[in-house]
């Protein structure tokens, strides 16, 4: 069974305070490791596929790495509008995904 | 483009009643699914559909149907709500045919509370 599990639960940063997020997950056979945002009251927004170990994508302040275990969400001088909820999920095979519980970011100025 | 929509917004149902919650893309997407999301569990797969005509079930099916007559609608039909179903509800869609974004499309959610 494919098993996604994110930490922290929760994190607070100060404006600017560099942090990562972690997403380890199991699972037989990987096609595709997404990382989603969603914000209070609104469905997910997809942010970053990643397709295999050593991959690596950036958007704005934002990068996400891979290896063959885990993969990393690194925001870089956060500022209050990333405060969200991120979300990775897996994919194997077929089209499914399985997604993890979140990591819920708040960034204070 | 307005993707996934899905209505309604809120609703409030009594134990026992029934309701559809509905979902339309307009994307031309083939695959379509039915989450939902409980605080500290995560989004959780109820049914999917790769085509009109065809869906399964995925991980949480009971207490719910659905159907997929045509490419843009997937809705989802609650029977005799119980209070275990009162979550948020989401719809999505994706392409398998597209390299990028490889990702799901979600609709704004539909959040169901039984009483």
């Amino acid at each position: 069974e494919d098993q996604v599990t994110q930490s922290p639960e929760a994190l607070r940063l100060q404006e600017g305070e560099s942090s990562s997020l972690n997403c380890s997950y199991t699972v037989s056979g990987l096609r595709g490791l997404f990382w989603y945002r969603q914000d209070p009251g609104k469905g997910p927004e997809f942010l970053f596929t990643l397709y295999s170990a050593g991959e690596e994508k950036e958007k704005e302040r934002l990068k996400a790495t891979l290896t063959k275990k885990e993969s990393f969400l690194h925001i870089t001088a956060p500022k209050p509008e990333d405060s969200a909820t991120y979300l990775c999920a897996v994919q194997a095979w077929g089209n499914k995904l399985t997604f993890g519980t979140g990591t819920q970011l708040k960034v204070e100025l | 483009n307005a993707g996934v929509t899905q209505t309604p917004k809120f609703r409030i149902l009594k134990i026992g009643q029934s309701m559809t919650l509905q979902c339309t893309q307009d994307m031309n997407h083939n695959y379509m699914y039915w989450y939902r999301q409980d605080p500290g569990m995560g989004l959780k797969l109820i049914y999917y559909s790769v085509g009109a005509g065809i869906t399964d079930k995925g991980e949480v099916p009971n207490g719910y149907n659905v159907s997929r007559s045509t490419t843009e609608d997937f809705p989802l039909r609650l029977e005799l709500a119980a209070p275990s179903q009162t979550s948020v509800y989401f719809c999505a869609s994706s392409n398998p045919q597209d390299r990028e974004p490889y990702g799901y499309t979600f609709g704004s959610g539909t959040r169901l509370t039984v009483v």
